[in-house]
């Protein structure tokens, strides 16, 4: 079955540009997308079909997906964006996560 | 205003069966594919099945494949989960999910809107 990789966690300072991978084999070939979730809350969908984001989320959030993999990119972290972020595509009539990666703000 | 209201979750025993119920509100919903999408307590995210906006096709990973059935009554808005079987590893909250890629081919799919979830616990 298809898997998608995520590092579980990334640390960023405040201001500063985050990023999150996601691999997956020929994930270039396919559609990424990112949700954030913030604890005990649902998740939130940041980016969706690659680098389109969805009406209310920040323009800091960006994303992109080249070859086996996909990035999501915070510019000018806020102390809010802490919270743990998932990938996720289509394969084979299949949805498939990433593990998810804890992003700290400090 | 688009909401999504699970119900029907608890606890249960190993074997034992429930059904899930998603209420949605606030946007045309016989047009949408929906999914149900869970979370183990401290874990991520995991697609569980897929419904077509007319219920003609259906799809499931492969871990509930042959115990949960997926459904919807578009006249009532809502989309069920049928869980049979159950097991320890089924524990999880169940979220409901539109899918926000209507009218698009299933690889386009994202979800766009969630509701709250709702924990069912297997457990003797």
């Amino acid at each position: 079955s298809y898997e998608l990789t995520q590092p579980p966690s990334v640390s960023v300072s405040p201001g500063q540009t985050a990023s999150i991978t996601c691999s997956g084999d020929k994930l270039g070939d396919k559609y990424a997308c990112w949700y954030q979730q913030r604890p005990g809350q649902s998740p939130v969908l940041v980016i969706y079909q690659d680098s389109k984001r969805p009406s209310g989320i920040p323009e800091r959030f960006s994303g992109s997906n080249s070859g086996n993999t996909a990035t999501l990119t915070i510019s000018g972290t806020q102390a809010m964006d802490e919270a743990d972020y998932y990938c996720q595509t289509w394969d084979s009539s299949a949805g498939v996560f990433g593990g998810g990666t804890k992003l700290t703000v400090l | 205003e688009v909401q999504l209201v699970e119900s029907g979750g608890g606890l249960v025993q190993p074997g034992g069966s429930l059904r899930l119920s998603c209420a949605a509100s606030g946007f045309t919903f016989s047009i949408y594919e929906m999914n149900w999408v869970r979370q183990a307590p401290g874990k991520g995210l995991e697609w569980v099945s897929y419904i077509s906006s007319s219920g003609s096709t259906i799809y499931y990973a492969d871990s509930v494949k042959g115990r949960f059935t997926i459904s919807r009554d578009n006249a009532k808005n809502s989309l069920y989960l049928q869980i049979n079987s159950l097991r320890a590893e089924d524990t999880a909250v169940y979220y409901c999910a539109r899918d926000g890629a209507v009218g698009q081919q299933l690889v386009r799919g994202y979800f766009d809107y969630w509701g709250q979830g709702t924990l069912v616990t297997v457990s003797s």
